[in-house]
Formats: C-alpha cells, sequence, structure tokens
C-alpha cells in the first residue's frame, strides 16, 4: 500500500499567493524526496531531506521534514505562473530500491 | 544527451494487440524503474530491477513483462492490450548507493488503447 499520503490533491491560487503541500506517514521515514512535474512533462527532483526537522530552501520554496520524521512540506512563497505543476512528495525505502510516490499536489495558478 | 530516453514518445494501438516501450539510460545507475501514471496523476511503481534483476514487482497483470537486457536498459512489453491500460508510463533510474539516489525520469509514453 501507499506508504505516504499528500494533502491537498488539487490546489488553485491567484498569483502571489503562497501555497503548501503536504506529505505524511504513519511510520518513521529514513528520507523524503520531493519532484515537480509540469503540464505534459516528467518528473524532476527537487530535493531530498534526511535529517529530523530539516528545512532546505531554494528560492522562493521551502522544504522541511518533521522533527519525528514522519511528515515533510513543501512551501512556495508568492506563486508564480511558472510554479504550475504537479508537486510529489516521495520515500524510499531503507533496503534502497523501492521508490514510492505521494498522490501529488496539482497546482494551478491564475495570473 | 538525453539521461534517461523512452521510445516511442507517443502509442496508439487497439484492444487486443501486443506492444513493447523501450528506455535507456547513459547515466550509469544500477537501479531502473517503470511507473504507471493515470489520469488522476498518480505515480504507481509496477517494476524494479537491479543490475539487470528484478526486485520488485507490483501487483501488475501478467500481460506486463520487463526484460532488462543489461544494466542501462529496461523495456516494457504489453500483451493483449486493454483500455484500461491506458496511462502514461515513465521509466525511470537512479544509484541506490551513496547521498545521490534521486531518480531521473524519461518522457513518458502516453499509450491510448482504443
Amino acid at each position: 500500500g501507499q506508504q505516504v499520503m499528500q494533502i491537498p490533491q488539487y490546489q488553485h491560487v491567484q498569483e502571489g499567493e503562497d501555497f503548501t503541500t503536504y506529505c505524511n506517514s504513519s511510520t518513521t521515514l529514513s528520507n523524503i524526496q520531493w519532484y515537480k512535474q509540469r503540464p505534459g512533462g516528467h518528473p524532476v527532483f527537487l530535493i531530498q531531506l534526511v535529517k529530523s526537522g530539516e528545512v532546505k530552501k531554494q528560492k522562493r520554496l521551502t522544504f522541511q521534514f518533521g522533527e519525528a520524521k514522519k511528515n515533510s512540506s513543501l512551501h512556495i512563497t508568492a506563486t508564480q505562473t511558472t510554479d504550475v505543476g504537479t508537486y510529489f512528495c516521495a520515500n524510499i525505502k531503507t533496503s534502497g530500491s523501492r521508490l514510492t510516490f505521494g498522490e501529488g499536489t496539482q497546482l494551478t495558478v491564475n495570473p | 544527451d538525453t539521461a534517461v530516453s523512452q521510445t516511442p514518445k507517443y502509442l496508439v494501438t487497439q484492444m487486443g494487440n501486443d506492444k513493447s516501450i523501450k528506455c535507456e539510460q547513459n547515466l550509469g545507475h544500477d537501479t531502473m524503474y517503470w511507473y504507471k501514471q493515470d489520469s488522476k496523476k498518480f505515480l504507481k511503481i509496477m517494476f524494479s530491477y537491479n543490475n539487470k534483476e528484478l526486485i520488485i514487482n507490483e501487483t501488475v497483470p501478467n500481460r506486463f513483462s520487463p526484460k532488462s537486457p543489461d544494466k542501462a536498459h529496461l523495456n516494457l512489453h504489453i500483451n493483449s492490450l486493454e483500455l484500461g491500460d491506458s496511462a502514461v508510463y515513465f521509466c525511470a533510474s537512479r544509484h541506490t548507493g551513496g547521498p545521490n539516489t534521486e531518480a531521473f525520469f524519461g518522457q513518458g509514453t502516453r499509450l491510448t488503447v482504443v
């Protein structure tokens, strides 16, 4: 079954508004990865988090890994139309081979 | 230089036909995957190969048969295609050892069964 649950499934925002997507697990995760898929495109790796409480930033994007390593979030400040796409969290099982994705959050940005 | 390349990009075929999708990676990765993405964008893992050996085989109909002739290639053959097989199929690869464990995806193959 799905190891990570992601919400919301859809998010519509006005350009300039903030956006957050959340990833939750019932079990402790050894790592969390985030990917972005533009419409018509393929998933592209954004970042990986491995430490409890870790926070990483990429320009307007802020990624967090919870203290208990059971949840993660991606926050975009002041969205732009270029942020449109589906954002996925993903987890690699400790054995190293299984890469499982959350359901994804489809973001649309109205100009 | 495309890191992970899939062919074809589009595939339209009739029910009952057999078709293949090819994938090649030039990144030297040891693990390759096939994912199915449905209309709701959900990425479902189908198969994973590590060094040419099948290590993950999810609950996928046995009409789907992956083949890895070498570490750089992972092909997907589908027999007796059904309407429900219509989806986008992504190939991906990654290196399972070390700190750089990101996955690289191919462009996807949009399969339409009519």
